[in-house]
């Protein structure tokens, strides 16, 4: 059974740093690519990071490029999610998920982490 | 960026009612479209993807159709653990998108 356990969210000061993390079973980790993805309070859901069977290749929207860093250890089978200078937009559920053997869609989730960002 | 409009976003229906759910897309995506299913305190779950085809484990009242712009799930039958939001993802291109959710609860 594919299970994906986020871990590292809760309450930061705007302008700091957070590392989320996600803890995967039940699947070859090192075959598929890995994202990020958030919904915040009352919001749509939103893409925030994929990254490569390797790592070599991450991709972000516009809306986070530059402040977080998306990567991954496959002997760990763990994702990561580095976010630097947050902003209290970044205030969101936190969702690790795993994509389709294609690269194309999110076919695994986990339940989320929640990441507040508030003085 | 691909808009995704999803409606209704509120939803009440009684046990045994057919129930549908829309995705508009403001550009063709083809038939690259999923629903997905996420109950409160949940993951969410995957129910059918490229618009028509259900996940391996999902029951068959759940039923996806559509192609280009517009989208629907249907529910033949609801079940009472049918109650969750429900939402859609474009996966045309990047950077994907989803819909707003649409929460279904009994009547």
């Amino acid at each position: 059974e594919v299970q994906l356990v986020e871990s590292g969210g809760g309450l930061v000061q705007p302008g700091r740093s957070l590392k989320l993390s996600c803890a995967a079973s039940g699947f070859t980790f090192s075959n598929y690519y890995m994202a990020w993805v958030r919904q915040a309070p009352k919001k749509g859901l939103e893409w925030v990071a994929t990254i490569s069977t390797s790592g070599s290749r991450t991709y972000y929207p516009d809306s986070v490029k530059g402040r977080f860093t998306i990567s991954r250890d496959n002997a760990k089978s763990s994702l990561y999610l580095q976010m630097n200078s947050l902003k209290s937009e970044d205030t969101a559920t936190y969702y690790c998920a795993r994509l389709d053997d294609y690269g194309r869609y999110f076919d695994y989730w986990g339940q989320g982490v929640m990441v507040t960002v508030s003085s | 960026d691909i808009q995704m409009t999803q409606s209704p976003s509120f939803l009440s229906a009684s046990v045994g009612d057919r129930v549908t759910i829309n995705c508009k897309a403001s550009q063709n995506i083809n038939r690259y479209l999923n629903w997905y299913q996420q109950k409160l305190g949940e993951a969410p779950k995957l129910l059918i993807y490229n618009a028509n085809s259900l996940q391996t484990g999902i029951p068959s009242r759940f039923s996806g159709s559509g192609s280009g712009t517009d989208f629907t799930l249907t529910i033949s039958s609801l079940q009472p653990e049918d109650v969750a939001t429900y939402f859609c993802l474009q996966h045309n291109s990047w950077p994907r998108t989803f819909g707003g959710g649409t929460k279904l609860e009994l009547k």
